[in-house]
């Protein structure tokens, strides 16, 4: 089992409409939970930490599952500027571990 | 605030040859990383350094790879000799301190096409 795995997608919806995947963890001891977005060829950039109550930003919320060892990413309304692959972080055991990524596209 | 900054941008070598990659980090930022991300996958954590030591290099393949910081500031990744599998992108990242709750910076990376 990977230590850190997401649904690959592509994930395809429209515009406006929401859309929330997963992404799941092996090491339950697992510090601290990141969201980041990469666009096509480019570097990523941090999206949003994960917190244990679960965080808002605008229209992304992110939750932390512990029991059931999975963070989550719900982005509400949809917009064009979405479309990327979003790649889950996991600080395991002071080790980074990034996620394959979900890739998102978002049609008008 | 200037970003992270990676040279070349783009490199193609033959299967054999050595090659070098540079990374000056934000300034200020003690923490440095390599990663490796191959076409489809994460980016792979290869080496952290936190100012000019090193504090992770377990995924580091240590007979062809190897990398220094050694003023604690800008560093410099090395492929010696390349394999075809190690064509991928290498980013270079930087945050301000240990990455529990730190935002990593990522650099623009370095294309490798190993032919």
């Amino acid at each position: 089992r990977k230590e850190v795995e997401q649904d690959p997608g592509p994930f395809n919806v429209p515009e406006g409409a929401t859309v929330a995947f997963n992404c799941t963890y092996s090491n339950s001891a697992s510090q601290s939970f990141f969201w980041y977005r990469q666009d096509c060829r480019k570097e990523p950039k941090l999206l949003m930490s994960v917190y244990s109550s679960g965080n808002e930003d605008g229209r992304f919320t992110a939750q932390l599952n512990r029991a059931s060892q999975y963070i989550s990413l719900l982005i509400r309304d949809s917009k064009l500027s979405d479309s990327a692959t979003y790649l889950c972080v996991v600080l395991s055991a002071s080790k980074i571990i990034f996620g394959s990524g979900t890739r998102l596209s978002i049609r008008p | 605030e200037a970003g992270v900054a990676q040279s070349p941008r783009y490199k193609i070598i033959e299967k054999r040859q050595s090659v070098a990659f540079w990374c000056n980090p934000i300034s200020g930022h003690a923490t440095l990383y390599w990663y490796q991300q191959i076409l489809g996958q994460g980016p792979k954590l290869l080496i952290q350094f936190q100012n000019n030591g090193v504090v992770d290099d377990s995924q580091l393949p240590k007979d062809r790879f190897s990398a220094e910081r050694l003023k604690g500031v800008d560093s410099t990744l090395k492929i010696q000799p390349a394999k075809l599998e190690d064509s991928a992108v290498y980013l270079c990242a930087s945050s301000s301190g240990l990455p529990t709750m730190n935002e990593q910076f990522f650099g623009p990376g370095t294309r490798l096409t190993v032919l």
